[in-house]
């Protein structure tokens, strides 16, 4: 089963602007990650943030995580061509310290 | 390497047939993970290992998928009279410890057909 779902399915940008993805889960966790995926590629991590954490940045990109509504959100800011791609959220749920379980993603296409 | 790697990268098979997909992890990592990819779906969890031992099998979707990692490295997931069904993209990953889950680092996966 998978524990987060990503909103929205798929997302189409002009180069430059700026895309926001959610992720919504069910069960309390002890952190949240995003990855990202080229097609036909293996996932790269992007960032994880703890669930004592509210906000964190990463170069272009920024994430939030509100626990009481369990939900996180990635913003890709300035975004780029390359920035094209399927991204995930991952979570691990707490008392499961291993075990990270992704959503079904969001494809992002960011149009030059 | 490097990476995580993994091998072969695309195996075709006749339904029914025995397949096995491994897994090289990053040299020192102690946590390795296999996952299962449909089309336009996330990863879905299949099994993961800390050290040589499965501590958790729980996403193994039945008795004809099994999985080891005999000397702590790498890994072989085995399918056995394989379905149509088990038609995926295969994904292994490592992490440096799986105490708590930090970032994984995925392979390229072995797209796996099933005719």
């Amino acid at each position: 089963s998978q524990q987060g779902e990503e909103d929205p399915q798929a997302l189409s940008i002009q180069e430059g602007e700026n895309a926001t993805m959610n992720c919504s889960y069910k069960t309390s966790i002890n952190n949240l990650q995003w990855y990202r995926q080229n097609s036909g590629r293996g996932l790269v991590h992007l960032i994880l943030i703890r669930s004592n954490e509210r906000e964190k940045h990463s170069g272009r990109l920024r994430v939030t995580l509100d626990t009481s509504k369990k939900s996180s959100s990635l913003l890709i800011t300035a975004s780029r061509a390359a920035d094209t791609a399927s991204y995930f959220c991952a979570t691990d749920a707490a008392g499961s310290n291993y075990k990270l379980t992704f959503g079904k993603g969001t494809l992002l296409t960011v149009n030059p | 390497g490097a990476g995580v790697s993994q091998t072969p990268s695309n195996k075709v098979t006749e339904k029914g047939k025995y397949v096995e997909l491994r897994c090289d992890p990053i040299s020192g990592h102690t946590a390795l993970y296999w996952y299962r990819q449909s089309l336009g779906q996330g990863p879905e969890f299949l099994i993961y290992f800390q050290g040589t031992g499965a501590a958790d099998d729980s996403g193994l979707p039945n008795d004809r998928f099994f999985a080891v990692r005999p000397e702590g490295s790498v890994s072989t997931l085995k399918i056995q009279r394989t379905e149509r069904g088990d038609s995926a993209v295969y994904l292994c990953a490592s992490s440096v410890s799986g105490s708590l889950a930090g970032e994984l680092f995925f392979g390229e996966g072995s797209r796996l057909t099933v005719l």
